[in-house]
């Protein structure tokens, strides 16, 4: 059975400082995918990131980098010099290659409050 | 481009009711569709899937329904509303294919249960 457990329920920083969001999971599968969503307050969904299993190299994207180690089934995120506008809650997911559509793995979220 | 529509945008409901939620995707063909369910102080969880037209897969067994009429229009309902029943319902899209397509998010659905 798959689980992504996302162990920070919540995480209050001040602006400008960096922030880590753990996610570690399981699974059987040896072929899988990550992914990492937003929920701001309004409530949808935004994609950040999707990483296949095969794929160990860290990714930056602006101020966002994630952290993939199949080691230690971790896949953390981490927000540099961080700003009110990652306020926000964080979900991990975990989609195993399920050959059709399976749906998505979701931890429970962290919420990052960013405080000016 | 593509957009996910979802409404309403919030629902209250007393115990008992019947439920509609609808969900349409524009700016693609055959997307796989799926039913969320957000709980308070839990993390998503998946309620329905869908890869075509009529075909629905439940993941877990519950108090609520899904269909398909057409390519672009998933429905979720219930014949009698629970109290547990409450929570936000989101909706999602992704392309045909395998797990590895990411998935595009409605706006989702406040459901209050009195």
């Amino acid at each position: 059975a798959q689980k992504v457990t996302q162990a920070q329920t919540e995480i209050s920083v001040v602006e400008k400082e960096d922030v880590t969001l753990d996610c570690v999971y399981e699974t059987r599968d040896t072929t899988y995918y990550l992914f990492w969503y937003k929920q701001p307050p309004s409530g949808e969904l935004v994609f950040l990131i999707r990483r296949n299993s095969f794929d160990e190299q860290n990714e930056i994207s602006g101020r966002y980098s994630w952290n993939f180690q199949k080691s230690t089934s971790s896949f953390n995120f981490t927000i540099t010099a961080s700003q009110v506008v990652d306020s926000a809650v964080y979900f991990c997911a975990l989609s195993d290659w399920g050959g059709g559509a399976d749906g998505l793995t979701f931890g429970k979220g962290t919420h990052l409050i960013i405080q000016p | 481009s593509q957009t996910i529509h979802q409404w309403p945008a919030t629902l209250v409901q007393p115990v008992g009711s019947p439920l509609s939620l609808e969900c349409t995707v524009e700016g693609t063909s055959n997307p796989n569709l799926y039913w969320y369910r957000q709980a308070a102080g839990r993390g998503l969880q998946l309620l329905f899937y869908s890869v075509g037209i009529g075909q629905i897969s439940s993941e877990v067994p519950q108090n609520l329904s899904a269909s398909r009429p057409q390519d672009r229009q998933f429905i979720l309902s219930s014949k009698k509303l629970l109290l547990s029943d409450s929570g936000f319902y989101l909706c999602a899209w992704s392309r045909t294919g395998n797990s590895n397509q990411p998935q595009h998010f409605g706006d989702g659905t406040r459901l209050s249960i009195l």
